[in-house]
């Protein structure tokens, strides 16, 4: 199945600074797909866009899906410590899920 | 939502030898899912458990060197036959439940180590 692809690979930021991760797919998405994986953890997921240019917001985080269904983006304002970790997109076809190689996020204190 | 629960949680095995893992979830659900994370990698899937029948197995891999069991709609084993040092990683076990639309919940995973 077609990749997403996920820019950058790794982000260091400052406590406090914002955070933005990137997925990229050459074809239209039926739907995109994030997830938070911490040090140590397994993936949780955390939101499904659906919609072109759909955008949702939890707390600190903003989820984008492009108008032409084929980018996303989440972005973290204010980082804080417990932000670090990797988050990965996911393209989902009928069953299955396909990651995004995941940007690893660290958050100096 | 659905809880998954794997076993082993952790491992370190012998080179040739074979590991089975075991997944639980606490709900009836539609689709199992096995997946594989190498170290500092992105998750890549395995193959989809089908309830009583063969698993679906993803390009790279097959039924020999990771059979896969599913006698019933919450449970799902995956054996890792004759491990090298290269199949060190987390293995991922993963549900859908019929209510939770295109969201997939993963187990804690089982990681291990092939010496």
């Amino acid at each position: 199945g077609q990749q997403v692809m996920q820019i950058p690979q790794y982000q260091h930021v400052q406590e406090g600074e914002d955070f933005t991760t990137y997925c990229n797919s050459s074809t239209t998405l039926s739907n995109i797909q994030w997830y938070k994986q911490r040090p140590g953890g397994h993936p949780v997921f955390l939101i499904q866009l659906v919609k072109s240019g759909e955008v949702k917001k939890q707390k600190r985080l903003t989820f984008q899906f492009g108008e032409a269904k084929k980018n996303s983006s989440l972005h973290i304002t204010a980082t804080q410590t417990t932000d670090v970790g990797t988050y990965f997109c996911a393209r989902s076809g009928s069953e299955k899920l396909v990651f995004g190689k995941g940007t690893k996020l660290t958050v100096n204190p | 939502s659905a809880v998954i629960s794997q076993k082993p949680s952790r491992d370190i095995c012998q080179r040739g030898t074979s590991l089975t893992i075991q997944c639980q979830v606490d709900s009836q659900v539609t689709m199992m899912f096995w997946y594989r994370q190498q170290p500092g990698q992105s998750l890549t899937l395995i193959a989809t458990a089908n309830q009583g029948s063969e698993a679906t197995y993803e390009s790279g891999f097959v039924i020999d060197k990771f059979p896969i069991s599913r006698p019933n709609l919450t449970f799902s084993t995956l054996t890792v036959s004759n491990m090298s040092p290269e199949d060190s990683s987390i293995y991922l076990c993963s549900a859908r439940t019929g209510h939770s639309g295109n969201t997939i919940y993963f187990g804690e995973g089982s990681w291990l180590t092939v010496v």
